[in-house]
């Protein structure tokens, strides 16, 4: 079955302690991305990686990182996490866009206390 | 400009059609999409639409295309309880990035 798994689903941490959300698919897909949704807001992409070891930013990558050195992994890194980093988050796998569309996986809701 | 907007929420019906509007500024993007999500769930391709097209119907939804107007509507006709969801509205912005509206929280009544 063609998915994007996300781990964990749920993660609540303290502030300034490092952690990492995993991405993964199955379908052999190039590009990957990560969003985050907050209310009002829709999904903002994080950054994006179109191949192995190539990633760019997207709209809102301050206090973020990726890596790309397997293409079926995409992880999502937060550093020194912050309360404002408290948000719904989502990984995307696609082929190029269009009718070859994104699929997502089930997100990972993160609280920063 | 990378800017979809949408009405935040809509209160229908079980039975009847619902309408929920988009407007988006990309006049490059070649597609837009309708985009689904239950509580507690991931994001559902319900349908999309190539630019150069109109109108197109999948069973009971119908999506309309206004380029002029770069105005997109999906209409779900007979709605029921369980499409009671968030509908998100996204264009393709370049190959490899969405650029999403806020979300319509539909709210299927009895």
């Amino acid at each position: 079955e063609a998915q994007v798994t996300q781990n964990p689903r749920y993660l609540i941490t303290v502030t300034g302690k490092k952690l990492t959300v995993t991405c993964s698919q199955n379908m052999n897909h190039e590009y990957m991305s990560w969003y985050r949704q907050d209310p009002g807001l829709g999904l903002r992409q994080i950054y994006y990686s179109m191949n192995v070891e190539v990633t760019d930013k997207g709209d809102v990558p301050e206090g973020y990182k990726v890596s790309r050195k397997e293409k079926r992994n995409f992880p999502l890194i937060l550093e020194s996490p912050s309360p404002n980093q408290t948000s719904l988050y989502f990984c995307a796998s696609s082929e190029l866009l269009g009718e070859r569309y994104a699929f997502f996986g089930q997100g990972t809701r993160l609280t920063v206390v | 400009g990378e800017d979809v907007e949408q009405s935040l929420f809509l209160s229908v019906r079980e039975g009847d059609s619902s309408v929920i509007n988009c407007t988006y500024t990309d006049s490059s993007s070649t597609y837009l999409y309708w985009y689904k999500q239950e509580p507690g769930a991931g994001l559902q391709l319900l349908t999309y639409i190539f630019s150069n097209m109109d109108m197109k119907q999948d069973q009971r939804l119908t999506v309309l295309l206004n380029k002029k107007d770069k105005h997109l509507s999906l209409r779900i006709a007979d709605t029921q309880t369980g499409d009671s969801a968030i509908y998100f509205c996204a264009e393709s912005i370049n190959d490899y990035k969405l650029s999403f509206g806020a979300g319509t929280t539909v709210t299927v009544r009895a």
